[in-house]
């Protein structure tokens, strides 16, 4: 089975320019996670969606920063403007909502911003 | 709150050597706990998790780890540390008041692995 599938995987752009990062989850999870790693802050919980619908937005660092899931497979993580301090690793992660069911993390997307 | 801690950044083992990382966790109601890996440039791989029964877990690439109720500890082992086990770690916990499969990951710990 594929797993957890995140695109581009490496992404450099310009401060105020807008980027969108997208994923895939495996298909039947129904949990999606948006997290962002980083050597200062390290694995940080952006968002996550339960049957498309998001839960907590409560790791979004600002307004800069939205994410959709218009369908059980395909989410977006949108930063406009992105700004340097933006630079980190985006990872998403699918999984079944069961009581106990471990998460399944895509490879991420390094995003540089110059 | 829930939370887990790992309290060493960095553990240096040499091959062949057991090794044993660290996780003590904080959690209201019955614990579900996690171990994670990531090597370099990729994503975290789902190493092993407690929900209930045997104190020990047994994982993925021959680890095992032992949950410890009266210490609330979760330590990763492996009886025989191999140089590809050089990894960062992450311990996990399950937030019980999510309505999605929410886990708490821990600060990390870098594995290290001399021949």
């Amino acid at each position: 089975d594929a797993g957890v599938i995140q695109s581009p995987r490496h992404e450099v752009t310009e401060m105020g320019q807008e980027v969108t990062l997208r994923c895939k989850p495996i298909s039947g999870h129904n949990s999606l996670f948006w997290y962002r790693q980083t050597m200062m802050r390290g694995l940080e919980l952006l968002i996550y969606f339960n049957n498309n619908v998001p839960i907590d937005d409560s790791g979004m660092p600002e307004d800069r920063f939205s994410a959709k899931m218009p369908n059980a497979s395909f989410s977006t993580l949108k930063i406009q403007p992105s700004e340097p301090r933006d630079s980190a690793v985006y990872f998403c992660a699918s999984s079944l909502v069961r009581e106990a069911n471990e998460q399944f993390f895509g490879p991420g997307t390094r995003l540089t911003v110059l | 709150a829930q939370s887990v801690a790992q309290p060493e950044d960095q553990v240096n083992v040499a091959e062949g050597n057991p090794l044993t990382v660290k996780c003590t966790y904080s959690v209201s109601g019955n614990p579900y706990l996690f171990w994670y890996v990531q090597y370099p440039n990729r994503g975290l791989q789902f190493l092993l998790k407690y929900i209930t029964g045997d104190n020990l877990v047994k994982g993925s690439y021959g680890f095992e780890a032992e949950f410890n109720k009266s210490q609330t500890s979760f330590h990763l082992k492996k009886p025989s540390a191999l140089v590809s086990d050089s990894a960062l770690y992450f311990c996990a916990v399950r937030d019980p008041y999510s309505s999605a499969s929410k886990i708490i990951f821990g600060s990390g710990t870098r594995l290290s692995i001399r021949p």
